[in-house]
């Protein structure tokens, strides 16, 4: 597997809170991701970034924050959690930007807002 | 609408039945394709991948997936599955215009019965 630690794993936290995610890799990948996961819905993209301070917004980015501030580590906050942000989120990392390459995924984080 | 569509939702079969998952997308252009596993309660796994020659793409644990480009498919397959088949599987689509971003279809819940 590949080195990509989340943490926490599981969490509930208030509504109205900052929660913050993060992703932990040893691969030295450039590539990294943040996905949720709800059913019927598959994985969708939240941010991503492309090297140290550089991100973008995916299809799902209203209410979540990014940082990256070092290679290894990529931050996802939820700066006012509200109970539609409850699911499982998942990490990603990949190698280079060629379609080619595949990626690989942490094992998850269950967030629940209560 | 989904890019990604994935028509079962919930699939249930007996040990030793064929296996058969639809998964089609609505993008033109060159595409990358993908199809996922995720085991109870673990992360994304890459079952196998199409980027381009022979369409026909065989993975691992006896999956293959056939390219269809002209009905815009990349169906997943298995001539007899067994209980540890039991997973929900994922179909994702790479465009070569999206940087390296995957979209996923809502994801198929398979269980094989012993």
């Amino acid at each position: 597997d590949a080195g990509i630690t989340q943490s926490p794993r599981h969490k509930v936290t208030e509504t109205g809170t900052p929660v913050t995610l993060r992703c932990h890799q040893t691969e030295n990948h450039r590539y990294m991701y943040w996905y949720r996961q709800d059913p019927g819905h598959g994985l969708r993209l939240i941010h991503y970034s492309y090297g140290v301070k550089d991100t973008d917004k995916g299809e799902v980015s209203d209410g979540y924050s990014v940082s990256r501030s070092k290679t290894e580590d990529f931050l996802l906050t939820l700066e006012s959690a509200t109970s539609s942000q409850t699911s499982v989120y998942f990490c990603a990392i990949s190698e280079s930007r060629t379609a080619n390459t595949e990626a690989f995924f942490g094992q998850g984080t269950r967030l629940t807002v209560v | 609408a989904q890019s990604v569509s994935q028509h079962n939702h919930h699939v249930i079969l007996s040990e030793a039945a064929s296996l058969e998952l639809g998964c089609n997308y609505s993008y033109g252009g060159t595409v990358n394709l993908f199809w996922y596993v995720q085991y109870p309660g673990q992360h994304l796994q890459l079952l196998l991948k199409y980027f381009s020659g022979d369409p026909l793409v065989k993975g691992i644990k006896g999956f293959e997936a056939e390219f269809i480009k002209s009905k815009f498919s990349f169906n997943l397959r298995k001539p007899s599955v067994q209980w540890s088949d039991t997973a929900e599987y994922f179909c994702a689509v790479h465009r070569d215009n999206a940087g390296n971003m995957l979209t996923f279809g809502g994801g198929t819940r398979l269980m094989v019965k012993p």
